[in-house]
């Protein structure tokens, strides 16, 4: 069936290094695709998104890239740092709903 | 300004009880959804409302649950009759936009409410 799904269920990073959480989708005509961080008993927060006629896009200190030909989708944290500790998912829009994976726990080491 | 608020934020029933959960939108968003967190897991898409029109509530896991949304602002989420399959968080989204367009399109969480049904 299609899902969105991430690579690793954990990842463990030390501060100051840049992570890099991946995730892979099958549904190939999702045309929006969104990063969210949650922290233990909070909602997820908005990260970045994009949409798929782009490949890659920017924020502070975050960048999303979509490679639409191997249906994979990842964010670059720069400089971790321990409030970056949290479960990262992604999610994918199909039609007016998000479909989430199952995320990625990232652990910084001081 | 406010963000998407829920309460309460932890609800303890016994098995066979009726709960009702509350969800208050950011003001003016046209959108609002729910979404079921089981533990270890990522949300699961359960209901869609374009103002006071619920569009889409095929995630509804049986008809224990309901959604309403009757102003086209607050939203409440009722579970019946409830089970311990049922426990998880509720998490309450809202957006700006109608959903299902082409463009960008951002969903603004809640802090949800933890439901444990012994």
């Amino acid at each position: 069936g299609e899902s969105v799904g991430l690579h690793l269920p954990t990842l463990s990073v030390q501060e100051g290094d840049n992570s890099i959480i991946n995730c892979a989708y099958s549904n190939s005509a999702s045309d929006y695709f969104i990063w969210y961080k949650q922290e233990s008993g909070k909602g997820p927060q908005f990260i970045i998104d994009i949409r798929s006629n782009m490949d890659k896009r920017q924020g502070q200190r975050v960048t999303v890239l979509l490679n639409k030909t191997v249906k994979h989708l990842s964010l670059q944290i720069a400089a971790t740092q321990p409030g970056d500790s949290a479960v990262y998912f992604c999610a994918e829009r199909r039609v007016h709903k998000l479909s989430f994976g199952a995320g990625t726990t990232v652990t910084v080491r001081a | 300004g406010a963000g998407v608020s829920q309460s309460p934020r932890y609800k303890v029933a016994k098995r066979g009880q009726d709960v009702a959960l509350r969800c208050d939108p950011i003001s003016g968003h046209v959108s609002l959804f729910w979404y079921q967190q089981a533990l270890g897991q990522g949300p699961e898409f359960l209901t869609y409302f374009q103002n006071e029109a619920q569009l889409d509530k095929s995630g509804l896991p049986s008809d224990r649950f309901f959604a309403e949304r009757p102003e086209g602002s607050v939203s409440t989420l009722k579970i019946q009759r409830t089970q311990q399959e049922d426990s998880a968080v509720y998490l309450c989204a809202s957006s700006p936009r109608l959903a299902g367009g082409r463009g960008q399109e951002t969903q603004y969480f809640g802090p949800g409410t933890r439901l444990l049904v012994l």
